[in-house]
């Protein structure tokens, strides 16, 4: 059984097209993540949010919308998709906002943008 | 300036040596240090977590906390080839904050 689980593993997109990223858990977790891993490997945080509360809102174009129907998914949509959103996704979830320092991380979503 | 500062590497290594990983961090409030293990298009996973100063260890791996240098390590003991991945170190002020990433470091073990 896969823990966090996202989908689609890979988009290739052009830009201005609107697209969206789904992610699942499986663990009973709380709080759950959206990271940005660029080409250099840099894991940034772009959103968090406990019990479908948002609590982390980094500095991100407002073209990303996060959503959490309930605390087992968070979806990330973004709008007018520019060539500098190409980067890895990755949807992360903790037991609780307490327990942030053990996160577990889905597979990563490879995003491309031409 | 970047809140924590991690050498990319490539580190690569012969099997059987020891490694020695580390960041460097500016915001003195962190309190929380997390090493992370990243193999090739996987997600990161947690490898070591130590509150505060001193070391913790786990098998072949120690990890160690300097606050007054403001200075992590992890060590390796023993490298395996299934030792090679990016490690990445993390850092949190409280337990309910964001992790602040490095920007990882490429390791290779050698057969």
């Amino acid at each position: 059984d896969t823990a966090v689980s996202q989908t689609p593993k890979y988009l290739v997109t052009q830009m201005g097209n609107d697209k969206s990223i789904k992610c699942e858990q499986n663990l009973g977790h709380d709080t759950m993540y959206w990271y940005k891993q660029d080409s250099k490997k840099f894991l940034k945080i772009m959103f968090s949010y406990n019990n479908k509360e948002l609590i982390i809102n980094e500095t991100v174009p407002n073209r990303f919308s996060p959503k959490s129907p309930d605390k087992a998914h968070l979806n990330l949509h973004i709008n007018s998709l520019e060539l500098g959103d190409s980067a890895v996704y990755f949807c992360a979830s903790s037991r609780a906002r307490t327990g942030a320092y053990e996160q577990y991380f889905g597979p990563g979503t490879r995003l491309t943008v031409t | 300036q970047k809140e924590v500062e991690q050498d990319p590497g490539p580190l690569s290594v012969p099997e059987g040596a020891i490694v020695s990983l580390n960041c460097t961090y500016s915001n003195s409030a962190f309190q929380y240090f997390m090493w992370y293990r990243q193999y090739s298009r996987k997600g990161p996973e947690l490898l070591m977590y130590t509150y505060s100063s001193g070391n913790k260890e786990d098998g072949r791996f120690t990890a160690q906390v300097d606050k007054s240098s403001k200075y992590i390590s992890l060590f390796i003991r023993d490298s395996q080839p299934s030792d090679s991945a990016t490690y990445l170190c993390a850092m949190m002020v409280t337990s309910g904050s964001r992790l602040t990433f490095g920007e990882g470091t490429q390791l290779t073990v050698n057969p």
